[in-house]
């Protein structure tokens, strides 16, 4: 049960280019949308986020775009540099009205930045 | 800046023993979490907790599994009777609500290895 698809395992760009991160999603319930960046031997960090109410978010160099008649996301980072390289998760999240909400994350990309 | 610490970073244990893992949360965060990665999978949802019970679970946090809060500062995992595919890396993971925008902040795991 894939809700949430990332469908490059592996990126590799050179330093100073655009990467662009692709996530899709088939729950519509969807409301909140996240990227989350892992180094080795560390937990997943957060990144930046999306409601499903916007389309666009930025941050500094990452920029998150939300297509959601395609239910599509993907994460900009420009320019990219070598200490981005890392697992990129993106992760969607439903109110469960349970009083928490749980994320539901891709298997992530592997992002190489090529000095 | 605060973080979530979790020890131990390794454990080794054979199966049918049972384990403790621990985490401290982000002393101001109100909800917890405990996800889970099987090497090469994706980060699973297990449990939520909230005042002192829990929110919610998934399909994979059966009877052998169970949760604590013993101190108000610690976060526990057990899992009572540890199986082969138990082995994984296991996060723990606390945000300040329990809302959509309210990002979780992860530990950086404890391996877990059932021999």
């Amino acid at each position: 049960d894939q809700q949430v698809k990332q469908n490059s395992p592996s990126l590799s760009v050179q330093e100073g280019r655009i990467s662009i991160l692709n996530c899709d999603y088939t729950n519509s319930m969807f409301d909140y949308f996240l990227w989350y960046k892992k180094y080795p031997a560390e937990g997943p960090t957060f990144l930046i986020s999306i409601s499903s109410i916007k389309d666009k978010n930025e941050d500094g160099r990452f920029t998150v775009f939300l297509n959601k008649s395609a239910k599509h996301l993907s994460l900009h980072i420009v320019p990219s540099q070598p200490g981005d390289s890392a697992v990129y998760f993106c992760a969607a999240s439903a109110y469960s009205g349970a009083g928490s909400y749980q994320l539901t994350f891709g298997k992530g990309t592997k992002l190489s930045v090529i000095p | 800046e605060p973080e979530v610490t979790q020890t131990p970073s390794h454990q080794v244990t054979q199966m049918g023993q049972e384990v403790i893992l621990r985490c401290v949360p982000i002393s101001n965060h109100l909800y917890f979490y405990w996800y889970r990665q099987i090497l090469g999978q994706k980060v699973e949802f297990l449990v939520s907790f909230y005042n002192n019970e829990i929110s919610e679970k998934s399909e994979i946090f059966d009877d052998q599994f169970s949760v604590e809060r013993p101190d108000g500062s610690n976060f526990t995992l057990k899992i009572r009777s540890t199986k082969l595919e138990d082995s994984a890396m296991y996060f723990c993971a606390s945000s300040e609500q329990g809302t959509s925008n309210s990002p979780l902040h992860f530990g950086n795991g404890t391996r877990l290895t059932v021999t």
